[in-house]
């Protein structure tokens, strides 16, 4: 099984900053790698897939670049919609499709 | 509308059976695989089970492998996940996905807004 580690697990930070988030593999998943949004009380939202091809309809603030075992996933200018928490998945190698435990950000 | 809407979640105590379903709208059903996906209150993401479009592709994580069943009926657009000998660690909220192909090997690009199960005496 392939095990996905997201560092930070909790990032403060201010609207209009621009962050990072981190995701690893524990072997290479290739580009077969996404990141969701979830917000609270709902669905997780697709927002990236192909490791850097954005979602329909995901503002071009969000990127996502990497491949192999080391993914990053910017927001170029934090809106006050975007804290929520961030999950990466590998669907290279499955079953199982992994999940990362998940990266929340929050309003410094 | 594009959309999937799951049923069936409740109350059930250890050992006992429930079955889950998830209604899919506003799309063609038997083009797309269909997963399921749970999260335990608080907690990440996790795989449940997946098939394909036309059911002979089906994967199980293994801690519900031999007790949970997915199934899929193309017919009334509709997929199902029958849960047997529930346990207190499969409390979670239980989301229906579905693939961006016919195929199980995909990232899920549409999901409900799930369907709460508690496994309690």
């Amino acid at each position: 099984e392939i095990v996905m580690t997201q560092s930070p697990a909790t990032l403060s930070v201010s609207p209009g900053e621009r962050v990072t988030l981190s995701c690893r593999a524990s072997q290479s998943v290739s580009s077969n790698l996404a990141w969701y949004q979830q917000q609270p009380g709902q669905a997780p939202r697709l927002l990236i897939y192909g490791a850097s091809i954005r979602a329909t309809g995901i503002p071009a603030r969000f990127s996502g670049s990497g491949s192999g075992t080391e993914f990053t996933l910017t927001i170029s200018s934090l809106q006050s919609e975007d804290f929520a928490v961030y999950y990466c998945q590998q669907y290279n190698n499955w079953p199982p499709y992994t999940f990362g435990q998940g990266t929340k950000l929050e309003i410094k | 509308e594009v959309q999937l809407v799951e049923s069936g979640g409740g109350l059930v105590q250890p050992g006992r059976s429930l079955r889950l379903s998830c209604a899919a709208s506003g799309f063609t059903f038997d083009d797309y695989a269909m997963h399921w996906v749970r999260q335990a209150p608080g907690k990440g993401l996790e795989w449940v089970s997946g098939i394909s479009w036309n059911s002979a592709s089906i994967d199980y994580a293994d801690s519900m492998k031999g007790r949970f069943t997915i199934s899929r009926d193309n017919a009334k657009n509709s997929l199902y996940l029958q849960m047997n000998s529930l346990r207190g660690e499969d409390t979670a909220l239980y989301y229906c996905a579905k693939a961006p192909s016919s195929s199980v090997n995909w990232y899920f690009d549409l999901w409900g807004r799930g369907t709460l199960v508690t496994v309690s005496s």
